[in-house]
């Protein structure tokens, strides 16, 4: 089966520990984008990627890293310099830049 | 810049009652629109899209019109069951090139089906 997947689905970490969630899709796409979602709010666009070796900051990149060294994956970090990280992430993926964007699972992250 | 506006929730609803989430947005030029479903703890599915202006999408009974001259792309239901509880979102995509291509969601809103 196709699909995007996203790893673990939960995961905590200590108050200044950098930590990196997992983001894999065999659907061939391109493009990949990382969303940041806090209850009762929309999405909000962290990072993303129209093609391998390539990405850009989206509208909350501040405390995160990405990299996109392979089509198939692209792992997020969040970093010790991102103030407030307890949050749900979810990991999308589209044919190309302008293409219906379809989501992986999520991963829920709480710093303790 | 580009923005979504869409009914405030939670909307609680008896099963086979009729069902409006009101969408609305503010785009340059002819925006794609999508509904996009969440399921408790899970991450979002695609429920239906329309690309350009009065065009129909739908899917498990769900339809949305896309009504350039209201801004407007409405999700609507005739008869909900439990099984659609869940939150709903609107979105839209610019169709114009460069990296100006981002989605732009709105807040959502929760759908709780009684019995």
């Amino acid at each position: 089966d196709g699909g995007i997947t996203q790893s673990p689905k939960y995961l905590f970490r200590k108050e200044g520990q950098n930590v990196t969630l997992s983001c894999e899709q065999n659907l061939n796409h391109d493009a990949m984008y990382w969303y940041r979602q806090d209850p009762g709010q929309g999405l909000r666009l962290i990072y993303y990627s129209q093609i391998v070796n390539d990405f850009q900051k989206g509208d909350i990149a501040e405390g995160y890293s990405v990299s996109r060294e392979k089509k198939e994956s692209f792992p997020l970090t969040v970093t010790s310099a991102q103030k407030n990280p307890t949050a749900f992430y979810l990991c999308a993926s589209s044919i190309g830049a302008t293409d219906t964007q379809y989501f992986g699972p999520g991963t829920r992250l709480t710093v303790l | 810049g580009n923005s979504v506006t869409q009914m405030e929730g939670p909307v609680t609803l008896s099963e086979e009652a009729f069902l409006t989430i009101n969408c609305t947005y503010t785009a340059t030029g002819y925006p794609s629109l999508f509904w996009y479903v969440q399921y408790p703890g899970e991450g979002l599915q695609l429920l239906l899209k329309a690309t350009k202006a009065d065009d129909k999408g739908s899917n498990k009974g769900f339809e949305a019109t896309y009504r350039k001259e209201t801004t407007s792309f409405h999700l609507e239901k005739g008869s909900v069951q439990v099984s659609d509880s869940a939150v709903y979102f609107c979105a839209l995509s610019p169709n114009s090139g460069g990296s100006n291509y981002k989605l732009t969601f709105g807040k959502g809103t929760l759908l709780t089906v009684n019995p």
